[in-house]
């Protein structure tokens, strides 16, 4: 249950792009179909941002997208707003009835 | 409106024990899957348990294994965590969350602190 990687760090200008990547194995991330994204402001409880990959939620604008390749999840988010500041962490379903998350990444709208 | 207010947490002492409570309501409590998060201060967010919708099936993180108990009481719509031999490292606040779709959580309580320190 090793937790899946993620840049400690991304940034951006408004309205630029950035995407957030989440590495993991082949016994989490590449062999399951079930990876989420969540977004944490500091002290407030985590938000569902992509589901499955790359569902997005009702309420949860198109600028956020999800994909993956092999054992490496991203998420991009397109059109950069001073309020997607905040912290994001993956999490993929494990087997057998466990999840693991990343150890998340702080982005910083410049 | 989905809720879920989380209950419970505190000071204790290493090796003690807490229960912590998680009150469900706007949607059918009994038809849901439903997880434990934590995460320490200036930390990360780290899955702890699950639990089926019938409470028969229940799995935890090696990190707790054999320590922590999660239950629920679907007639009371509550998720209950017991939590024994609690050490330093489990000081963390504590999330409970509901699986929308399954596999992922799709709403979240706002988190009850639990403190183990002497």
């Amino acid at each position: 249950q090793s937790a899946l990687t993620q840049p400690r760090s991304v940034s951006g200008s408004p309205g630029q792009s950035v995407t957030i990547s989440c590495t993991g194995t082949s016994s989490d991330v590449g062999g399951y179909n079930y990876v989420s994204w969540y977004q944490q402001y500091s002290g407030i409880a985590p938000k569902l941002m992509i589901s499955d990959v790359s569902q997005r939620p009702s309420g949860v604008p198109d600028r956020f997208s999800g994909s993956k390749s092999g054992n490496t999840a991203s998420l991009t988010i397109s059109g950069l707003q001073a309020e997607d500041e905040a912290d994001y962490y993956c999490c993929s379903y494990a087997g057998s009835y466990t999840w693991v998350f990343g150890g998340g990444t702080k982005l910083t709208v410049l | 409106e989905v809720q879920l207010v989380e209950s419970g947490g505190g000071l204790v002492q290493p090796g003690g024990s807490l229960r912590l409570s998680c009150a469900a309501s706007g949607f059918t409590f009994s038809s849901y899957w439903m997880h434990w998060v934590r995460q320490a201060p200036g930390k990360g967010l780290v899955w702890v348990s699950h639990i089926n919708s019938d409470g028969s099936s229940t799995h935890f993180a090696d990190s707790v294994k054999g320590r922590f108990t999660i239950s629920r009481d679907n007639a009371k719509n509550t998720l209950f965590l017991q939590m024994n031999s609690l050490r330093a490292e489990d000081t963390a606040v504590y999330y409970c969350a509901r699986a929308g779709g399954y596999y992922s959580l799709d709403s979240w309580g706002q988190g009850t602190l639990v403190t183990v320190s002497s």
